[in-house]
């Protein structure tokens, strides 16, 4: 089975401080993504990656960084934690699969996110 | 206009029921369609990919209809057990991939 791990279920921060949340997948997937959901709003994407030291921004990138330095690794930085970034926090990955002239990526796997308060 | 819309609900349907779910797409670039499914502070899990030809799994079937650009979930005989929020996921290939979900339909099947 396809694991992803991100490294913390439950984070309180004070506003200003740098957050790391990691996410490690065993897959060896191509594709990783970080996700926030909030109620009401979905899924929204802020960063992806689709190699290693490899990165996009998403929809809503303002406020946060990435890391990719190793295939099995994507981190989600923020660099100075505001209360509007409270929210659960959703890290992905999926492989890509080749269908001849049209590649196409596969199914996203999720991990068990990470709720991150800023006080 | 959203790119994956879909009714929130909620569906309360008694067990057993059939119940089914639509959700459009604007993006005509889409290629790939999925059905996740996501319990009250959990995440998304896979629950059935989406084909052209339609596509059944036990109580669940799926379809696509491009001309009309939505995707439908059918459950049947719903169990207790499938109150869930649904989540409707298209994939766009114009340039680089990218994952559009909708903000979920949730059902609670009633006793």
């Amino acid at each position: 089975d396809v694991k992803v791990t991100q490294s913390s279920r439950y984070l309180v921060k004070r506003t200003g401080e740098k957050v790391f949340l990691e996410c490690v997948q065993d897959m060896d997937h191509e594709n990783m993504f970080w996700y926030r959901q909030d109620p009401g709003l979905g899924l929204r994407l802020i960063y992806f990656s689709y190699d290693v030291k490899m990165k996009e921004k998403g929809d809503i990138p303002e406020g946060y960084s990435v890391s990719r330095e190793k295939k099995e690794r994507f981190s989600l930085i923020l660099e100075s934690a505001s209360t509007n970034q409270t929210s659960m926090y959703l890290c992905a990955s999926s492989p890509y699969r080749d269908r001849g002239s049209m590649g196409y990526t596969g199914e996203l796997f999720f991990g068990e996110g990470s709720r991150l308060t800023v006080l | 206009r959203k790119e994956v819309e879909q009714d929130p609900g909620p569906f309360n349907v008694p067990e057993g029921a059939t119940v089914a779910f639509n959700c459009t797409y604007s993006n005509s670039a889409s290629q790939s369609f999925f059905w996740y499914r996501q319990d009250c502070r959990k995440e998304p899990k896979l629950l059935m990919s989406v084909y052209s030809s339609g596509n059944e799994d036990g109580r669940f079937t799926a379809q696509l209809n491009r001309a009309s650009q939505y995707i439908s979930l059918l459950i049947r005989d719903s169990k207790l057990s499938d109150s869930a929020t649904y989540l409707c996921v298209g994939v766009t290939t114009s340039g680089t991939y990218k994952y559009i979900f909708g903000t979920g339909t949730r059902l609670k099947v009633l006793a």
